[in-house]
């Protein structure tokens, strides 16, 4: 069974700064992706990593996939606050019809 | 664009009721996915559907029923709601190989009084 661990679960930091979430999975996982959650509101798509060596890069936020490692990071470069949200990941794989596991949620806070 | 709607954002029933949630996507995506989200507890899978009629218990189905009529539209049972059913409810549609990449609903904020 598929277990899917991040951290940390709670990061403040400065804006300007830089910062890099982790997710470890513990099986094979033929796919990983990553979700961020806005308060009361629903998840939205960031990154879907296919592959060993994915990286994907969307402006101040970057992701990256090893396979062999079993762990997928979240970079953020240089930090804003309109970044502050919920990041979630969640590894997929198999013929489980695109069910996922989700991780517990990174709650990221910038500050000034 | 990929769009997924629920029936509604926020509802308030009393316990006993029978509640329906609906979700509906336009991407004519082959399976949909109901979780219940609370604090602490992250994302829940409830029951999902890999096409129309056909559905599979996820890992809290207790409490709940699903229906697909249709291929776009799948719905959310509560048959006779109670007070620890008050949760987000969020429907997912999920695209095809290679991505299976899930496409979430905006999700209905459910108070069972």
């Amino acid at each position: 069974e598929l277990k899917v661990e991040q951290n940390p679960l709670f990061l403040s930091m400065q804006e300007g700064k830089n910062y890099t979430i982790y997710c470890n999975y513990s099986t094979t996982s033929d796919r990983l992706y990553w979700y961020r959650q806005d308060p009361g509101k629903s998840l939205e798509s960031l990154f879907v990593l296919l592959s060993n060596g994915a990286v994907k890069q969307e402006g101040r936020l970057m992701a990256s996939l090893d396979t062999k490692a079993r762990l997928s990071t979240l970079h953020i470069t240089a930090a804003v606050h309109d970044l502050s949200a919920t990041y979630f990941c969640a590894g997929g794989g198999g013929t489980s019809y695109g069910k996922l596991t989700f991780g517990q949620g990174t709650i990221l806070t910038v500050h000034p | 664009d990929v769009k997924v709607t629920q029936s509604s954002r926020y509802l308030v029933k009393r316990t006993g009721e029978k509640v329906f949630l609906e979700c509906v996507q336009d991407m004519d995506h082959e399976n949909m996915f109901w979780y219940r989200q609370d604090p602490g507890l992250g994302l829940r899978l409830i029951y999902f559907s890999y096409d129309v009629k056909m559905k599979e218990k996820g890992d809290i189905p207790e409490g709940y029923s699903v229906s697909r009529e249709k291929k776009e539209r799948f719905s959310l049972i509560l048959e006779s709601a109670s007070t620890n059913q008050t949760s987000m409810y969020l429907c997912a549609s999920v695209a095809g190989p290679p991505t299976y990449e899930q496409y979430f609903g905006p999700g209905t904020r459910l108070t069972v009084t």
